[in-house]
């Protein structure tokens, strides 16, 4: 059975902090993408990890993976409070050639305090 | 880019009902999605469809749980009866090319509760 998982599930940061958020999964796949949620709104997209390696960063956050250790890290710099949300890894799955689809890790809630 | 459009946003039923989501993907996006996600969890994918083919409803639960996808455009996604346990976030999502890393773009969603 695949799983995708996060750690930690809870996160409370104080501001100017730095912080790794852990996502392992258990199947191979070369494609990972991060997603944040605010309460009571829909899946935004952060990053999609498209190879070995990759390493891609908008603002505090930083998102990397490891498709050999079947790891993607997400890496927030200097916390402030915007950054409070929920924030999903999701694996993507192949088929074989037709469309993939994503399976998703429970989530890390971050909360940023002053 | 218009994104993808859902309605309603809420509905409150009692179990037994039935209900019908509606979702209209971004223009020319030949993948659609129904993911559920219930309060603290990660969303788990329901249904999805190539165009107006079913890939892969392995999770929806057929005896209660039916999805179309008209022409390959627009899709809706039922419940007949309603349990308590249905009660989540329905999240309709689309893609247009999985090799190209354009990714999922998800709707804004639909959040049920049964009574």
């Amino acid at each position: 059975e695949l799983k995708v998982e996060q750690n930690p599930l809870f996160l409370s940061m104080q501001e100017g902090k730095n912080y790794t958020i852990y996502c392992n999964y258990s199947t191979t796949s070369d494609r990972l993408y991060w997603y944040r949620q605010d309460p009571g709104k829909s899946l935004e997209s952060l990053f999609v990890l498209l190879s070995n390696g990759a390493v891609k960063q908008e603002g505090r956050l930083m998102a990397s993976l490891d498709t050999k250790a079947r790891l993607s890290t997400l890496h927030i710099t200097a916390a402030v409070h915007d950054l409070s949300a929920t924030y999903f890894c999701a694996v993507d799955i192949d088929y074989g050639g037709s469309q993939g689809n994503l399976i998703f890790g429970k989530g890390t809630k971050l909360s940023v305090k002053p | 880019e218009a994104g993808v459009a859902q309605s309603p946003r809420y509905k409150i039923i009692e179990k037994r009902q039935s209900v019908a989501f509606w979702c209209n993907p971004i223009s020319g996006h030949a993948t659609l999605y129904w993911y559920q996600q219930i309060l603290g969890q990660g969303p788990k994918l329901l249904i999805q469809f190539q165009n107006n083919g079913v890939v892969d409803d392995s999770q929806l639960p057929k005896d209660r749980f039916s999805a179309e996808r008209l022409k390959g455009v627009d899709s809706t996604l039922k419940i007949q009866p309603a349990k308590l346990e249905d009660s989540a976030v329905y999240l309709c999502a689309s893609s247009l090319y999985r090799e190209r890393g354009y990714g999922y773009t998800f709707g804004s969603g639909t959040r049920l509760t049964v009574v």
